[in-house]
């Protein structure tokens, strides 16, 4: 059974640095990306970035890049999102999500989201 | 950027009645389209992929139709568990996949 576990809540202080987890099992870690979503309070879904595992290779949103950091540790099957410098704005749900791999044009890319974390929460206020 | 605009914001529909929310991108997606259902306090869920197939143990009322920039979701006959906030996704434009900003469905 694939199952995708994060780290538990946090609540930090603006300036703080942060970094949350996301542990995959039941599945071949380094062959399926893994992408990291955030939901605002009462607002909707956000695509921050992505990575993979195998290779290290990470995409970021625009909206993101610079603003947070994607890793993973492939020896423990554990996928990353970590802050420097944390605001009150970054005060949100944080989701890890595993993509589909389509290889049906030759080249495979990550898809749509097939499984989810069950979502961390971070809470930044002094 | 692909722009995903969800419509509309809050839909009101009764129990039994069939809900049709809509989609529409800001340049052409091909069907590399998903739809997904949040529930509060829960993770969001897979329902429909390639724009019009049903994921692994959705029901049969939920059906997806479109392509290239305009997409529906449909629910035949709303159940009581249905009521939640509806998200589409597209995954054509690698790297940078983006999300609508969401439908809530709600009962009337």
């Amino acid at each position: 059974e694939v199952q995708l576990v994060q780290s538990g809540a946090e609540v930090k202080k603006p300036g703080e640095s942060l970094k949350i987890s996301c542990k995959g099992s039941g599945y071949s870690f380094t062959s399926y990306w893994i992408g990291w979503v955030r939901q605002m309070p009462g607002k909707g879904l956000e695509w921050m970035g992505i990575i993979y595992p195998g290779d290290s290779d990470t995409r970021y949103s625009p909206s993101f890049q610079g603003q947070v950091t994607i890793s993973a540790d492939k020896s423990i099957s554990t996928a990353y999102l970590q802050w420097s410098s944390l605001k009150a704005s970054d005060t949100a749900m944080y989701y890890c999500a595993r993509p589909i791999l389509d290889c049906s044009g030759g080249s495979c890319y990550p898809y749509y989201f097939d499984y989810w974390g069950q979502g961390t929460l971070v809470t930044v206020s002094s | 950027e692909i722009v995903m605009t969800q419509s509309p914001a809050t839909l009101s529909v009764s129990p039994g009645e069939r809900a049709t929310l809509s989609c529409r991108a800001s340049q052409s997606v091909s069907s590399n389209l998903a739809w997904y259902q949040q529930k509060p306090g829960q993770a969001p869920r897979l329902l429909i992929y390639g724009a019009s197939t049903r994921a692994t143990g959705i029901p049969a009322r939920f059906s997806g139709s479109g392509s290239g920039t305009e997409f529906t979701l449909t629910i035949s006959s709303l159940q009581s568990e249905d009521f939640a906030v509806y998200y589409c996704q597209q995954y054509n434009n690698w790297p940078l996949y983006t999300f609508g900003q969401g439908t809530k469905l709600e009962i009337k």
